[in-house]
């Protein structure tokens, strides 16, 4: 069946650096990806609609210049932790939509760690 | 706008007991709906899912059944195994251009003894 990739799975990083995830459909066009986040014993909450050749669409108070998404092919979005903080450690999870079926499916996950 | 409301965790239970996890949800239009399982250290795995009125998920032994009069999706399972023990969301995503946009309950961690 179609997967769909995350990488990294795991990152420590320092406060003030940039992190860049990235998320693959391996064996379908992806016009469309959602970013999620996830605090520890939480639910997932969408932070954005990542779509292909356009700009992302952002959820209600998240901050987009911080949260930097980038779909520039049709089987690959990233998402980039700029400037990164301790209250930015999370864990971020991807999905993409196949339209065709109308399947979604979900990345393995990437567990920030800002120190 | 939409929300999922599941039942509150976490649940533990016997090998072989029968289990329920609640969800109910508000929506506008039709909303298809969505089983969610994730395993310690894994990411999120489709359970099952119902795309419209009195349809019946069911995969691995679990079921939920779409009911709209109740706006609920209750999961249940017969006989749960150690290995069912993980975290269980419920979810919604709306049609149209807003299909795959998913709004997830609380999550309900399930532990499952031998």
């Amino acid at each position: 069946g179609a997967v769909v990739s995350q990488h990294p799975s795991r990152v420590i990083c320092k406060s003030g650096t940039s992190v860049k995830i990235e998320c693959r459909s391996l064996d379908f066009q992806a016009t469309t990806m959602f970013w999620y986040r996830q605090f520890p014993k939480q639910s997932l909450m969408l932070m954005a609609t990542s779509n292909e050749g356009s700009k992302a669409t952002y959820e209600q108070g998240v901050e987009k210049d911080k949260f930097l998404i980038n779909h520039a092919s049709l089987t690959l979005s990233t998402l980039t932790v700029t400037s990164a903080h301790p209250e930015d450690s999370s864990f971020y999870i991807c999905s993409a939509l196949d339209r065709g079926d109308e399947k979604l499916f979900f990345g393995s996950g990437t567990q920030l760690s800002v120190l | 706008g939409n929300s999922v409301t599941q039942m509150e965790g976490p649940v533990t239970l016997s090998e072989e007991a029968f289990l329920t996890i609640n969800c109910t949800y508000t929506a506008t239009g039709y909303p298809s709906l969505f089983w969610y399982v994730q395993y310690p250290g894994e990411g999120l795995q489709l359970l099952l899912k119902a795309t419209k009125a009195d349809d019946k998920g069911s995969n691995k032994g679990f079921e939920a059944t779409y009911r709209k009069e109740t706006t609920s999706f209750h999961l249940e399972k017969g006989s749960v195994q150690v290995s069912d023990s993980a975290v269980y969301f419920c979810a919604l995503t709306a049609g149209g251009t807003s299909y795959g946009k998913l709004t997830f309950g609380q999550g309900t961690i399930l532990t499952v003894h031998p």
